[in-house]
């Protein structure tokens, strides 16, 4: 079983939907949580960081960390062609430290 | 966030051939970090680049195949050698902007390596 789970899709959607994305994860010392995002062909950009658990809201982005679960989550609102990518959730024990990536998923969104 | 360069951006090599990456930070960093990505495949740690002291490595990646420098704080060298096929990946450096110390970690473009 990997570390970090995450369902590689492909994630197709209308323009406008809301899309929403989440991973799994094993480790119980996992503390900082990311979500980034990679267009073809260019390096992971990123796009949420929350550190223990809660939600944080950027824009049309909203990041969530259930620790009890080890569940997180990444919702876009009003999605546009340009959201879509691939999207890696990464994990840390403490700041620092090595990122654990989760596989990526693959989104699409349909003008 | 910091403006990280790297070079080659892409690269094709011959088998038994050894390339090196350059990654450039526009300004001092504490922590640095090569990552490789396979393709279809996540990322995966190959070292921490060390400032001043040998790199650490993660499991499954040694010295001998991925010899890295850190000469200061804003520079760092990966070199993959005697490359075979199964080297071929984008090899990406990432970085934790100094004093930040919240664990956030960006990434360069990345370098694209075929090898035949």
């Amino acid at each position: 079983q990997k570390e970090v789970e995450q369902d590689p899709g492909p994630l197709s959607v209308p323009e406008g939907a809301i899309v929403s994305l989440n991973c799994t994860y094993s480790n119980s010392a996992f503390q900082y949580f990311m979500w980034y995002r990679q267009y073809s062909r260019k390096g992971p950009e990123l796009l949420m960081y929350t550190y223990s658990s809660g939600n944080k809201e950027d824009g049309r982005f909203t990041a969530q960390v259930d620790k009890s679960s080890k569940y997180i989550s990444l919702f876009i609102r009003d999605s546009q062609p340009s959201d879509s990518a691939t999207y890696l959730c990464a994990m840390s024990e403490a700041a620092g430290n090595k990122l654990t990536f989760g596989g990526g998923t693959r989104v699409l969104v349909k003008p | 966030s910091a403006v990280i360069s790297q070079k080659p951006s892409r690269d094709i090599c011959q088998r038994g051939t050894s390339l090196t990456i350059q990654c450039q930070v526009d300004s001092q960093v504490t922590m640095m970090f090569w990552y490789r990505q396979q393709p279809g495949q996540s990322l995966t740690l190959i070292a921490t680049a060390n400032q001043g002291s040998e790199a650490t490595y993660e499991s499954g990646f040694v010295i001998d195949k991925f010899p890295i420098s850190r000469p200061n704080l804003t520079f760092s060298t990966l070199t993959v050698s005697n490359m075979s096929p199964e080297d071929s990946s984008i090899y990406l450096c990432s970085v934790e902007v100094a004093g930040a110390g919240s664990g956030e970690l960006f990434f360069g473009e990345g370098s694209r390596l075929t090898v035949l």
